[in-house]
């Protein structure tokens, strides 16, 4: 069964700073996974899907890498800014449906 | 503009009604999903249809019923049955199955048993 972590839960930092957001799952066989963003009270915009072949995949600051072996995602986000706050979640396909994680909590401060 | 639209945005269901979230997609994907989210819990999948009359239960899809009549419309019934149904609720649609392809939501339907 599919399982998928993000630590950390919540990140507060200031303006300007490059982070790092992770993500695990315990099952390799994957076909591809995908990274959200979610405002409050708000619906899921997608922010990059990776195949399973790929190892990256860059849009804008935003950089996520994909290592399949050992069972993790990262999403890179570069000079971090105010409108960058919302809550992250990854998911990963399981036959039908998507498996998530249950995010991270980001607020970037001024 | 392609997308997913849900309505209402907020929706107030009286103990012992059935109310229905409207979802409607026009991205041509063949999938379409509704997915229950809980303060402090993951997403988790209430029903799934990848093809026109035809639907599967997902992890919760105990006390909700759906529809596919259009490839373009996946309404969602919630039941007097659903014993606790004050949740926000996502519509999503892919090109086919999950497996392969980018998923897209709505904006969410946020429903209050009053």
């Amino acid at each position: 069964k599919q399982e998928v972590t993000q630590i950390p839960a919540a990140l507060s930092v200031p303006e300007g700073e490059n982070l790092v957001l992770n993500c695990s799952f315990t099952d390799s066989a994957i076909y591809n996974l995908q990274w959200f963003r979610q405002d409050p009270g708000k619906g899921l915009t997608s922010l990059l899907l990776i195949q399973s072949s790929q190892r990256e995949q860059t849009s804008g600051r935003l950089n996520a890498s994909l290592d399949k072996s050992s069972g993790r995602s990262t999403l890179y986000i570069a000079a971090s800014q105010p409108g960058d706050s919302a809550t992250y979640l990854c998911a990963l396909p399981n036959t039908d449906k998507l498996i998530f994680g249950t995010g991270t909590r980001l607020q970037v401060f001024p | 503009d392609g997308g997913i639209t849900q309505s209402p945005k907020y929706l107030f269901r009286k103990e012992g009604q059935n109310v229905t979230l409207s979802c409607e997609q026009n991205l041509n994907h063949d999938a379409m999903y509704w997915y229950r989210q809980d303060p402090g819990q993951g997403l988790r999948l209430i029903y799934y249809s990848q093809i026109v009359n035809d639907f599967q239960k997902g992890d919760i899809a105990e006390g909700y019923s759906v529809s596919r009549e259009k490839k373009e419309s996946f309404p969602l019934t919630v039941t007097s049955a659903q014993k606790n149904p004050t949740a926000f609720y996502l519509c999503a649609s892919s090109l086919l199955g999950q497996g392969g392809t980018e998923a897209f939501f709505g904006q969410g339907t946020r429903l209050t048993v009053v």
